[in-house]
């Protein structure tokens, strides 16, 4: 089982749709979750980062962290066409300076 | 808003040259990572720099590679001997105070090895 599992999409919704994206971990060890947005041939950009679990908002963003299911989402309110690009989930284990990521979904808001 | 510079944005270099890819973190960041992602895969931890020296090191990270902090604000990588698959995009990355921080990262050096 892959330490960290993320749908690559593509993922295709209309302007203003809410888009949710998801992954799934196998290392109960992880307890700090991120989400970055990347567009192509540039660098991860942080989105959100949360601690254990809950909910975060911050605009149009909300991310959720569920341990004990081990399952993280983001979910986008009221998308737009910038907001087109791969997005990415990271996570790390408490005692350790290594990011891992998830492959990245690619989503597409068509106008 | 303060962000993270590398430099070049795109190094070609001949297999078996040394290459130094350089970026400059976040003023008055303490943690400095590198990260590489091959073209279509995931993004893989390298390295990470604490007080000037290793804090941490992936498998990825062999005797090819070495980082420095050469002076208050730079922080290099540098692949002595450059192989094929060492073409990807390299990531640096730097976090504030402790590692339980966000990390952010700059926009890459895309290398490619010929």
């Amino acid at each position: 089982q892959k330490e960290v599992e993320q749908d690559p999409g593509p993922l295709s919704v209309p302007e203003g749709a809410i888009v949710s994206l998801n992954c799934t971990y196998s290392n109960s060890a992880f307890q700090y979750f991120m989400w970055y947005r990347q567009y192509s041939r540039k660098g991860p950009e942080l989105l959100m980062y949360t601690y254990s679990s809950g909910n975060k908002e911050d605009g149009r963003f909300t991310a959720q962290v569920d341990k004990s299911s081990k399952y993280i989402s983001l979910f986008i309110r009221d998308s737009q066409p910038s907001d087109s690009a791969t997005y990415l989930c990271a996570m790390r284990a408490y005692n350790t300076d290594k990011l891992i990521f998830g492959t990245g979904t690619r989503l597409q808001v068509f106008p | 808003e303060p962000e993270v510079t590398q430099t070049p944005s795109h190094q070609v270099t001949q297999m078996g040259q040394e290459v130094i890819l350089r970026c400059v973190p976040i003023s008055n960041h303490l943690y400095f990572y590198w990260y590489r992602q091959i073209l279509g895969q995931k993004v893989e931890f390298l390295v990470s720099f604490y007080n000037n020296e290793i804090s941490e090191k992936s498998e990825i990270f062999d005797d090819q590679f070495s980082v420095e902090r050469p002076d208050g604000s730079n922080f290099t990588l540098k692949i002595r001997s450059t192989k094929l698959e060492d073409s990807a995009m390299y990531f640096c990355a730097s976090s504030g105070q402790g590692r339980n921080t966000e990390a952010f990262f700059g926009q890459g050096t895309r290398l490619t090895v010929v």
